[in-house]
């Protein structure tokens, strides 16, 4: 089983509606947790970060963290063409580094 | 990207040959790492350092090496590339801690390297 599971994707969803990324992550012990942003060429941008369960809101963004079930999400409201990325979860403990997941690949369709 | 800046952006390079990619930053970050991304893969952890003279293995860490002398700079070096090594190289910084919370990363631009 891998740390992060994301899927792949393409997500392909209509511009002004609400594309859903989801990861699931084995480490019961995590403590912090990330989206990242990675455009085509370019390097991972850090769009939202997540400690606790529950939501937690920025912009057109939320992230969502249920421990319990090892499960985060990220929503994004009236999605634009300029959302269309690869989204990356990952995941903290402790002092160790970062473990990333594969990646979605987001499309939005104008 | 601001206060991080890896060198060089591009690299070809023949196999058996060693390779040293720079990572600067201007932030004062304690930590640092390199990390691989290849597809399929996501990104991978090499090496990271939690100082001066600090560093640890991660992951994917066997052909490389690393090094910190001063709290800018942590060069990540390929001692005999080979083509398994091709891939695009970030690295990462990140603030100290405050107890268990991990605020994150700032990455580099990325090295491309090819291995031929």
């Amino acid at each position: 089983q891998k740390e992060v599971e994301q899927n792949s994707g393409p997500l392909s969803v209509p511009e002004g509606a609400i594309a859903s990324l989801n990861c699931t992550y084995s480490d019961r012990g995590s403590q912090s947790f990330f989206w990242y942003r990675q455009y085509s060429g370019k390097s991972p941008e850090l769009i939202m970060s997540i400690y606790s369960n529950g939501d937690k809101e920025d912009g057109r963004f939320t992230a969502q963290l249920n421990k319990a079930s090892q499960y985060v999400s990220l929503l994004i409201r009236d999605s634009q063409p300029s959302d269309s990325a690869t989204y990356l979860c990952a995941y903290g403990k402790g002092r160790r580094a970062l473990t990333f997941g594969s990646g979605t690949r987001l499309q939005v369709q104008p | 990207d601001a206060g991080i800046t890896q060198s060089p952006r591009h690299k070809v390079t023949e196999t058996g040959t060693p390779v040293t990619l720079r990572c600067h930053q201007t932030e004062n970050h304690r930590y640092m790492y390199w990390y691989r991304q290849d597809p399929g893969h996501g990104l991978r952890l090499i090496h990271y350092s939690y100082g001066v003279k600090d560093t640890d293995k991660g992951e994917v860490s066997d052909g490389y090496s690393v090094s910190r002398s001063k709290t800018e700079d942590f060069l990540l070096t390929l001692e005999s590339a080979t083509s398994s090594q091709t891939s695009v190289y970030f690295c990462a910084i990140s603030e100290s801690r405050s107890g268990e919370a991990n605020y994150g990363y700032t990455f580099g631009s990325g090295t491309r390297l090819t291995v031929v």
